[in-house]
């Protein structure tokens, strides 16, 4: 089955600065990418999310990369603030465009510092 | 339009007895799935279905869980004859053929 593997599993940043995380995955059917966002006690947030015929997307102050050569995608936040503080999941699943299960890293507590 | 509905938020039983989740998909989605996450860990997938039918059950324990989703009314994660390793965030998402998963708030199961 489909392993995924998450970097860092904490991170601190100060408000301003950039922040990355990175995921590799081991099954090369894996099409689909979303990433998540779990602030504490509550539920996971969809935030951004990519497909295996898209290198990479854009939103705000978000971004993702797919390389699927390489089998790793990142999660890019640039002008980090204070409420991006959170963690974060990554996420692959196996089909484009259809349902399916999906398997999630072991998420990034990120902290911004002011 | 409402998202993913869970009941109850909180769940307290004792050792032996059962469990019962709720779980509403958001509207117009027909594909649920349930997920486990443990303290301080990520979400590990359970079972996905679709009306009346299990799609994969692949990660939930083949004793003492079971899931359904009838024709009418909420998916239902049933445990029965309840551990302490049960206690957990029970998290349901729903999907609707597109595969963008959206979350429920989930519910918090603690076995004494």
């Amino acid at each position: 089955g489909e392993n995924v593997e998450q970097h860092p599993s904490t991170l601190s940043v100060q408000e301003g600065d950039s922040a990355v995380i990175k995921c590799t995955y081991s099954d090369s059917a894996s099409n689909y990418f979303p990433w998540y966002k779990q602030e504490l006690g509550k539920r996971p947030q969809l935030i951004i999310d990519i497909r295996s015929n898209v290198g990479e997307k854009k939103d705000q102050r978000i971004a993702v990369t797919l390389n699927k050569t390489a089998k790793h995608f990142s999660l890019h936040i640039t002008e980090t603030q204070p409420e991006d503080s959170a963690v974060y999941f990554c996420a692959a699943g196996p089909n484009t465009g259809t349902a399916s299960k999906l398997t999630f890293g072991t998420g990034t507590r990120l902290q911004v510092t002011l | 339009n409402a998202g993913v509905m869970q009941n109850p938020r909180h769940l307290v039983r004792r050792r032996g007895q059962e469990a019962r989740l709720r779980c509403s998909p958001m509207k117009g989605h027909s594909h649920v799935y349930w997920y486990r996450q443990l303290p301080e860990e990520g979400l590990k997938f359970m079972v996905y279905l679709q009306k009346e039918n299990i799609i994969d059950e692949s990660g939930m324990p083949k004793e003492r869980f079971s899931a359904e989703f009838p024709k009418e009314g909420p998916s239902i994660l049933r445990i029965q004859q309840v551990v302490r390793g049960d206690s957990a965030a029970y998290f349901c998402a729903s999907s609707g053929s597109g595969g963008e998963q959206f979350f429920g708030p989930g519910t918090r199961l603690t076995v004494l």
